[in-house]
């Protein structure tokens, strides 16, 4: 299986700082990489896909970037609602599988 | 709307069986591979199963492998999971996911708790 090691655990913006996660893949993945938001007792909610792709009603502070085993996750400009949990999971190879997560909170 | 609507959780002690049910609504069912994730309490996401969109191939991780079973009626827009020999490690929120062409989870339920303990 391919593992997803994701850092860092938990970071504390401040209110329009830029934020940044990363995720790395234990094999190449080929831009087959996904990142999902939880808020606090809600399901995860699908963010971006391949890699880069932002889907539908995400707001354009949300980007990701990145190729071959390394992919990271963009906040630019941290808003209140984004306190949140960040997945990243690979689509490239069955089993799909995720990172461990990230915590981020407003400081 | 795309929704995802589970029942069937609950508690249930270590060794016995439970289903749940997902209802879809808001999209073509029977275009879509299905999938079921779960998140234990305070942890990550783990994908435990999914289903082709005719019902014909099924896939599992080894932790759930032969005692879980997914399965779909695409006529009633819903998917099931059946759970056998629980273990206590099968503590999570269970949630019912929907597949894209290229195996991310683009919709997900609102989830549905299932405990194991005597």
């Amino acid at each position: 299986d391919i593992q997803m090691t994701q850092s860092p655990a938990s970071l504390s913006a401040s209110l329009g700082e830029t934020v940044s996660i990363e995720c790395l893949a234990s094999e190449g993945i080929s831009n087959d990489l996904a990142w999902y938001q939880q808020k606090s007792g809600k399901s995860p909610q699908l963010l971006i896909y391949a890699a880069s792709r932002l889907q539908d009603g995400v707001p354009s502070r949300f980007s990701g970037s990145g190729s071959g085993t390394r992919y990271s996750l963009k906040i630019s400009g941290m808003q209140p609602e984004d306190e949140a949990d960040y997945f990243c999971q690979q689509s490239y190879k069955y089993p799909p599988t995720f990172g461990g997560g990230t915590k981020l909170e407003l400081k | 709307e795309v929704q995802l609507v589970e029942t069937g959780g609950g508690l249930v002690q270590p060794g016995r069986s439970l289903k749940l049910s997902c209802v879809a609504s808001g999209f073509t069912f029977n275009n879509y591979w299905m999938s079921w994730t779960r998140q234990a309490p305070g942890k990550g996401l783990e994908w435990v199963a999914s289903i082709t969109n005719s019902g014909g191939s099924t896939y599992y991780p080894d932790s759930v492998k032969g005692r879980f079973t997914i399965s779909r009626d695409n006529a009633q827009n819903t998917l099931y999971l059946q759970m056998n020999s629980l273990r206590s490690e099968d503590t999570a929120t269970y949630y019912c996911t929907r597949e894209s062409s290229v195996d991310y989870f683009d919709y997900w339920g609102q989830g549905v708790m299932v405990t194991v303990s005597s």
